[in-house]
């Protein structure tokens, strides 16, 4: 394990439902972040937290809504989403929002909407 | 616009084989390049970081090399084994703390 943990591994959910991705880290990292990761495409950064508070936001659609309640702990809820939403999406945590010692990712949720 | 292209996309070699893998980017100005590896299933561990005064780099049988000039590097990875088989993927990080520019990966296969 790299110290950040991510659940569930996997989830299949319908176009109609809610549901919601959790990221944990306990390396005392300030930021964390959401990336989505498609096939055959680059890793897409969705949202950054520093400190808890939301610094960036890459025109993500509102069905996808970040929460950081605490610097340790990270979700991504999920309302009404499309079948091209399916991807793998990594939660990583850093240092600093910079990210100058490098991020470390989580192993990723498996995300099918059907 | 920031870009990183890998390549091959995609690449088999027999176990105990060497091979190298190909990054060029145009991220510009440059702060550092990373090597991630990410088995499948998992996600992306980073194996070496190159910083602009730095050409040559090891990290057990993986070595990342950096030609800042022609904005290139490459991983090299000796005497493969079956559990380098995964995806690299070449990240590079701009300066004044620009979000990072990721490649799309190239899908390593060793087979026995």
């Amino acid at each position: 394990e790299t110290g950040v943990t991510q659940t569930p591994r996997h989830l299949v959910m319908g176009m109609t439902n809610k549901k919601s991705l959790k990221c944990e880290q306990h390396l005392g990292h300030n930021a964390m972040y959401w990336y989505k990761q498609s096939a055959k495409k680059p890793l897409e950064l969705m949202f950054v937290y520093s400190l808890e508070e939301r610094v960036e936001n890459n025109s993500v659609p509102s069905r996808f809504s970040p929460e950081c309640p605490n610097s340790s702990h990270l979700f991504l809820h999920l309302h009404t989403l499309q079948p091209e939403d399916s991807a793998l999406y990594l939660c990583a945590s850093s240092q600093d929002r910079i990210g100058l010692y490098g991020y470390t990712f989580g192993s990723g949720t498996r995300l099918t909407v059907v | 616009k920031n870009q990183v292209e890998q390549s091959p996309q995609s690449l088999i070699i027999l176990e105990g084989k060497n091979c190298t893998l190909q990054c060029n980017y145009t991220v510009s100005p440059f702060s550092n390049l990373r090597w991630y590896k990410q088995d499948t299933g998992r996600g992306p561990v980073s194996l070496t970081i190159m910083t602009f005064s730095e050409n040559t780099k090891s990290n057990g049988r993986y070595t990342a090399t950096l030609d800042a000039d022609t904005k290139q590097s490459s991983l090299h990875i000796t005497a493969s084994q079956l559990s380098d088989s995964a995806s690299y993927i070449c990240v590079v990080r701009p300066g004044g703390g620009n979000k990072l520019t990721f490649g799309t990966g190239t899908q390593l296969k060793v087979e026995l």
